[in-house]
């Protein structure tokens, strides 16, 4: 299994450009997430996904959209960057509800200039 | 809302040193706790994790215990190493139900000496 996989690894952006982050997962797992990590902030639920067809805002959704049209892939779409979404973006699934723990993938650095 | 604070970094150690990395939590209920460790220039990846109250988690050395008396999952390791260096993260994630979601604290970063 190549577990969670994220494209881009880095990405430069000019302000008001589009872009989509590709996750895709063989793990056949329900649960899909997008994360951001910024200094001294920890990680931050942006989308999550509990199925195909299933989406739901986290906690910092705003200029991000997200659709789960397979069980294997969940992309993050940028509709229009701005300086403030410069962070790096980690991708992670889990296998169901209950006490599992989540995979994570080795994140995208996106700098928008 | 839930939350998880965690000691604030940096923390610098010798190497064979002691390290404690506290961790508490405001959650209702019973969540399951968890530690990740982030290398540099990597994702995260679950170093332990504790499921009920009194449950120690262990791995590489490291162990934290779920108290929930004192909502804390404080990480442990006797003797760290140089490979250790990288940014704990505790986090937790509410039982039962559907919920998926993964609550995280702001990362401690370690560096250890040779």
């Amino acid at each position: 299994n190549a577990g969670v996989t994220q494209t881009p690894k880095f990405q430069v952006l000019k302000t008001g450009q589009s872009m989509t982050l590709q996750c895709a997962q063989d793990m056949n797992h329900e649960y899909m997430s997008w994360y951001r990590q910024d200094p001294g902030m920890g990680l931050r639920l942006i989308h999550y996904s509990v199925g195909a067809g299933i989406t739901d805002q986290g906690e910092v959704p705003n200029g991000y959209n997200v659709s789960r049209s397979t069980t294997e892939d969940f992309p993050l779409r940028l509709l229009s960057a701005a300086p403030s979404q410069t962070s790096v973006y980690f991708c992670a699934s889990s296998p169901s509800a209950g006490r599992y723990e989540q995979y994570f993938g080795p994140g995208t650095r996106l700098t928008v200039t | 809302g839930d939350s998880v604070t965690q000691m604030e970094g940096p923390v610098t150690l010798s190497e064979e040193a002691f390290l404690t990395i506290n961790c508490t939590y405001t959650a209702t209920g019973y969540p399951s706790l968890f530690w990740y460790v982030q290398y540099p220039g990597e994702g995260l990846q679950l170093l332990l994790k504790a499921t009920k109250a009194d449950d120690k988690g262990s791995n590489k050395g490291f162990e934290a215990t779920y108290r929930k008396e004192t909502t804390s999952f404080h990480l442990e390791k006797g003797s760290v190493q140089v490979s250790d260096s990288a940014v704990y993260f505790c986090a937790l994630k509410k039982s039962g139900g559907s919920n998926y979601k993964l609550t995280f604290g702001k990362g401690t970063l370690l560096t250890v000496n040779p």
